[in-house]
């Protein structure tokens, strides 16, 4: 596509719920990354993706945030028994470019959590 | 590990006047630096990045910022401010294959 899809742009979940963020990169893109920015705050790195593989899970807060990129192109960002803390936007990045890791960004998803 | 740091949480000036937003970052090696900024409900846009040619580095909008090795800083500036920028502008450092980001610089312009 032309840009980084993400959906939903916005979710309100309950406290125990379990979400589920889609990210779709730009076509072509090998790399794509994860991060959470609470209100106020920069971008937190989560985890990344090099096509399929994850190479770098350190930034997930607990077990229960989960990853995936199955295919190589799209990816899912799982939270399992949400918590108020997990409210927060979640931003999808992807990137062509190894040697300067220019990340275009889509819009994000703004988790809440009652 | 690399950090960057943002002096001030948040800067204002006036339409017309200078526009400079600081941003030091902590590395032992020559760093792929950028500036990114963010629009209210929006994702990150790249202004503009360091990957080690020319010092001052020009961006889109009319920004640009310069890099000083011996000050380790990547300070972004504007000559004339305009309305349409103000937002939230984030310096980011490369670091272990991924960005790492400064917590953030709110810019407002006043007419």
């Amino acid at each position: 596509g032309a840009g980084v899809s993400q959906s939903p742009r916005y979710k309100v979940a309950k406290r125990g719920q379990d979400v589920a963020l889609r990210c779709d990169p730009i076509s072509g893109h090998v790399s794509l990354f994860w991060y959470q920015q609470a209100l106020g705050q920069g971008p937190e790195f989560l985890t990344y993706f090099q096509n399929e593989a994850q190479l770098d899970k350190s930034g997930l807060p607990s077990d229960r945030f989960f990853a995936e990129r199955p295919e190589g192109s799209v990816s899912t960002l799982k939270i399992q028994r949400t918590q108020k803390e997990d409210s927060a936007v979640y931003l999808c990045a992807s990137s062509s470019d190894w040697v300067s890791r220019e990340l275009f960004f889509g819009e994000g998803s703004r988790l809440t959590v009652l | 590990a690399q950090s960057v740091t943002q002096l001030g949480s948040h800067v204002s000036v006036s339409e017309g006047a200078l526009v400079l937003l600081r941003c030091n970052y902590s590395s032992s090696v020559p760093p792929y630096l950028f500036w990114y900024v963010q629009y209210p409900n929006q994702g990150l846009q790249l202004l503009l990045k360091y990957t080690s040619a020319a010092t001052l580095v020009k961006g889109i909008n009319g920004f640009e910022a310069e890099f000083k090795k011996s000050e380790t800083s990547f300070h972004l500036t504007k000559p004339s401010a305009h309305m349409s920028d103000a937002a939230e502008y984030f310096c980011a450092v490369r670091w272990g294959g991924k960005l790492i980001f400064g917590q953030g610089t709110e810019l407002s312009v006043k007419p």
